[in-house]
């Protein structure tokens, strides 16, 4: 069955850090990958998502996000951090005719 | 403009008081979904429906009751409310069901069951 991890619930970074936040899958093909964002008191967003081809991908808002099927990872990364940023993140897997699943979210906090 | 439309935002009630949460999308999407969020546990899908008439049990049906008479709309019914609803609640939608499907999310309903 698939299944999506993100090991960190709570991360704080500065502003102007760089970001990574960190999903991990389990699935037995090839996963559709995504990556989500929820800002206070707002639905989830799309950020970006991986089907095939390059393994890193472009987002919005300035983040990306590398597929490393050897690691079964789809970390997301953000060169610099705005205040703005602060939200909750999600990752999520799907499949051929399987539905998606998202994993528990990761709080990204900012510090001033 | 694109959009998942839930209605109400908030809600306060009390317990076996039946209540609806309404979600219409403009998209003309076939696949609609409901999931609701508490803290630690991440979303938890309710129920779905792949298309008008056709609706099946996610992973936490039990308490509520969904139709899908139109392809727009897709409410959410709790025909006896419990405390143990209480919960952020967001309906989503995407052209098709499948697992390369983009989700469109509502900006969510939070009920409070009192």
């Amino acid at each position: 069955a698939q299944s999506v991890t993100q090991p960190d619930i709570h991360i704080t970074v500065s502003e102007g850090a760089s970001l990574e936040l960190r999903c991990n899958y389990s699935y037995g093909a090839t996963p559709y990958l995504f990556w989500y964002v929820q800002s206070p008191g707002q639905g989830l967003q799309l950020l970006l998502k991986y089907f095939s081809g390059d393994t890193l991908v472009q987002g919005i808002k300035g983040f990306e996000a590398e597929f490393k099927r050897s690691q079964s990872s789809f970390n997301l990364r953000k060169p610099s951090v705005h205040w703005s940023d602060a939200a909750e993140y999600f990752c999520a897997v799907g499949g051929g005719d399987d539905k998606i699943i998202f994993g528990k979210g990761t709080r990204l906090h900012i510090l001033p | 403009e694109a959009q998942v439309t839930q209605n109400p935002r908030y809600l306060i009630t009390v317990t076996g008081k039946k209540l609806t949460v309404t979600c219409s999308q403009n998209m003309n999407h076939e696949y609609m979904s409901w999931y609701r969020q508490d803290p630690g546990l991440g979303l938890r899908q309710i129920y779905y429906s792949m298309n008008v008439e056709v609706t099946d049990k996610g992973d936490v049906p039990e308490g509520y009751k969904v139709s899908r008479k139109e392809k727009r709309n897709f409410p959410l019914i709790l025909e006896s409310p419990s405390p143990n609803q209480t919960s952020l609640y967001f309906c989503a939608s995407s052209s098709r069901y499948g697992g390369n499907q983009p989700q469109h999310f509502g900006d969510g309903t939070r009920l409070s069951i009192l």
